[in-house]
């Protein structure tokens, strides 16, 4: 069975922190997504990934990083977290190739900046 | 540019009778179409997807959707609700004239009554 696992399910971090979450797939894709979901606003694309070591930039980059050194993970950098990034963050993978691939979700990380 | 326009951000049924979500797109290519469903406080899933062959899709649970280019709809549909089915339901869009990939709608959330 496809598996998308999110480390951390349940975070609380200070204003200021470093948070890293991270984000492993068992299906052998290539590409490697970052989302995060507020009411009202929907999935919005964050970064994503495409082959190890490569990254584009999503639709709300700012204030975040990522890291694919391996095909398998993809971790999301929140240099110096805010209360605005109070959020649940999705990662999603898929195979390249073809629009009509699949894309599958891990179960979410719901991050609260205090 | 691709776009999706989901009409109705909530819906109410009641248990055993017809669902009816309704999905309006936009693209510039030959669309890939998805519809996922979110339970709450997990990832999503996907129900079904488009990808140019049959018009009429079936997915899981009991779920179809039908591609109708002259309308540029995808509505999805259920002849009888269960109360299991109660979600948010999103509908996708994916034309890969980019390796971005998808574009989401607003989701819809699906109330089922007793």
């Amino acid at each position: 069975d496809v598996k998308v696992t999110q480390s951390s399910r349940y975070l609380v971090k200070r204003t200021g922190e470093k948070v890293f979450l991270e984000c492993v797939q068992d299906m052998d894709h290539e590409n490697m997504f970052w989302y995060r979901q507020d009411p009202g606003l929907g999935l919005r694309l964050i970064y994503f990934s495409y082959d190890v070591k490569m990254k584009e930039k999503g639709d709300i980059p700012e204030g975040y990083s990522v890291s694919r050194e391996k095909k398998e993970r993809f971790s999301l950098i929140l240099e110096s977290a805010s209360t605005n990034q109070t959020s649940m963050y999705l990662c999603a993978s898929s195979l390249r190739g073809s629009s009509g691939n699949t894309i599958y979700f891990g179960e979410g990380s719901w991050l609260t900046v205090v | 540019a691709q776009s999706v326009t989901q009409l109705d951000s909530h819906v109410s049924v009641s248990e055993g009778t017809p669902v009816l979500l309704r999905c309006n797109y936009s693209s510039s290519y030959s669309p890939s179409l998805f519809w996922y469903v979110q339970h709450p406080n997990k990832g999503l899933q996907l129900l079904l997807k488009y990808t140019s062959a049959a018009t009429l899709v079936k997915g899981i649970n009991g779920f179809e959707a039908e591609f109708k280019k002259s309308e540029t709809s995808f509505h999805l549909t259920k002849p009888s609700a269960h109360m299991s089915d109660a979600a948010e339901y999103f509908c996708v869009v994916s034309d890969y004239t980019g390796r971005r990939a998808l574009t989401f709608g607003s989701g819809t959330r699906l109330q089922v009554q007793p």
